[in-house]
């Protein structure tokens, strides 16, 4: 049973240009989570998808958009990128939405904007 | 509003001894999910222990055990028998509680980073 990953593991962008990250849930899991989690900070929520739909969202502007496909697999796409946006992205992924199940997160896309 | 607050931005301990990191929360809600999460300088998120509003036993995992004291809003882990390997940043989370008790996200407190020495 492989763990969730997400690809890729760093990326150098400059301001304005669109970035997407990947994310493949674990085997079996049909909800996956996006966070941003800047420097020294707790991660924020960004938004979640269960069985391709959204079904959550967090503060984040709309340049932040996200699909969910039919494996569960997932992107997080992110528009005119600003200076502000440079953070680790994680992802997560569990089986349903029972508030108890756990979440097991992925290793992380470190994003740095110039 | 929902908020985690951790109020240690650093701890240190003696390996083999035990140490207590603090979570307070804040909720008006009665069904809630609280987690305590491990993050080494890697990244990656490691699920420690889950602890139900309504569970009325402390959660315990192994060398993990979560002091929840519901009316004081406060959900504290306790490592006992610390070992180097536990040098880590740790978060503690909430799970918000959408319509039809579906889980929703995670809310996460500023963290508390843990050193054991040798």
């Amino acid at each position: 049973e492989t763990g969730v990953t997400q690809s890729p593991t760093h990326l150098i962008k400059t301001r304005g240009q669109q970035v997407t990250l990947r994310c493949s849930s674990q085997s079996g899991h049909n909800t996956v989570s996006w966070y941003q989690q800047a420097l020294g900070q707790g991660p924020q929520f960004i938004f979640q998808y269960y069985r391709e739909e959204e079904n959550g969202r967090g503060n984040f502007p709309p340049r932040f958009s996200g699909l969910q496909f039919p494996n569960y697999s997932s992107e997080l796409n992110v528009n005119a990128l600003e200076l502000d946006d440079s953070a680790l992205y994680l992802c997560a992924s569990s089986f349903g939405l029972a508030v108890y199940n756990e979440q097991f997160f992925g290793p992380g896309t470190r994003l740095t904007v110039l | 509003a929902q908020k985690i607050t951790q109020t240690q931005p650093g701890m240190f301990v003696q390996e083999k001894e035990a140490v207590t990191l603090d979570c307070t929360y804040d909720t008006s809600d009665q069904s809630y999910g609280l987690f305590w999460y491990k993050q080494p300088s890697s990244g990656e998120m490691i699920f420690l222990i889950y602890q139900g509003s309504y569970d009325e036993q402390n959660a315990t995992e192994g060398r993990y055990s979560l002091n929840f004291q519901k009316a004081r809003k406060s959900a504290n882990l306790v490592i006992s028998a610390s070992q180097l390997g536990d040098s880590a940043m740790y978060f503690c989370a909430m799970r918000e509680i959408m319509i039809y008790n579906q889980g929703g996200k995670l809310i996460f407190g500023q963290g508390t980073e843990l050193s054991v020495k040798p």
